[in-house]
């Protein structure tokens, strides 16, 4: 069964350094999203990707935060100068389409960050 | 601003009986309702979803209601097993015009299945 995969499982950095979170969205689905859960708080959403621009963002996107498709798999996350307070786990998510059918958004295993 | 919630933070339940997770939002513009399984350290995993013009959803063991009037959702699970035991998401989508549709999640529900 095709899944979303997110490299890497777990990362650790220093504050003000900058991180890249890479997901391998499923091969035919065209919508891309990036989530996160800070420790005992709800998942949230961050961002949505189509046709290779940004759809939607929240507030949590800030200037920090960007998305790239470098190729016609990978879909990646990258913060430019971590804080503390992005610590969380990152859920990269995709789905086929936003029809009016609604598609089903199917998430990635997740990737670990914590900043020192 | 919580427009998805999920009031109970934990259920228990005996095995192969029902379990029932409740979930209630308050934007009216929501259209679209699903429910993720998540285990930890891993992703939610897609359940079973409703659209806002159906009042029940079953696939197999799982069935979503869904009430408009009152807001509300439920998950039904049944009979229950132990490999249910998880967090439980509700998540909540409204259409967007022309653009891609961020879910909004409840805060889950633990749900513990005792053998």
């Amino acid at each position: 069964e095709p899944e979303v995969t997110q490299t890497p499982s777990h990362q650790v950095t220093q504050m003000g350094q900058e991180v890249i979170l890479r997901c391998v969205p499923i091969s035919n689905h065209l919508y891309f999203y990036w989530y996160r859960q800070i420790l005992g708080q709800k998942v949230e959403f961050l961002v949505s990707f189509y046709n290779n621009e940004i759809s939607e963002k929240s507030e949590i996107f800030d200037d920090q935060f960007s998305v790239e498709r470098p190729d016609g798999s990978n879909f990646t996350l990258k913060i430019r100068s971590t804080k503390l307070e992005d610590s969380a786990m990152y859920f990269c998510a995709s789905s086929e389409s936003d029809r009016v059918g609604k598609e089903t958004q199917y998430f990635g295993p997740g990737t670990r960050l914590l900043v020192l | 601003d919580q427009q998805v919630k999920q009031n109970s933070p934990s259920l228990s339940v005996q095995e192969g009986r029902i379990s029932i997770l409740n979930c209630d939002y308050t934007n009216s513009m929501f259209d679209y309702f699903l429910w993720y399984k998540k285990y930890p350290a891993e992703g939610p995993t897609f359940l079973i979803s409703i659209s806002s013009i159906k009042d029940k959803n079953e696939d197999g063991r799982f069935t979503v209601f869904l009430n408009k009037s009152a807001k509300h959702l439920s998950l039904h699970i049944v009979p229950s097993q132990p490999g249910d035991s998880a967090v439980y998401f509700c998540a909540a989508s409204a259409t967007a015009q022309g653009g891609s549709e961020k879910l909004v999640f409840g805060k889950g529900t633990k749900l513990t299945v005792n053998p």
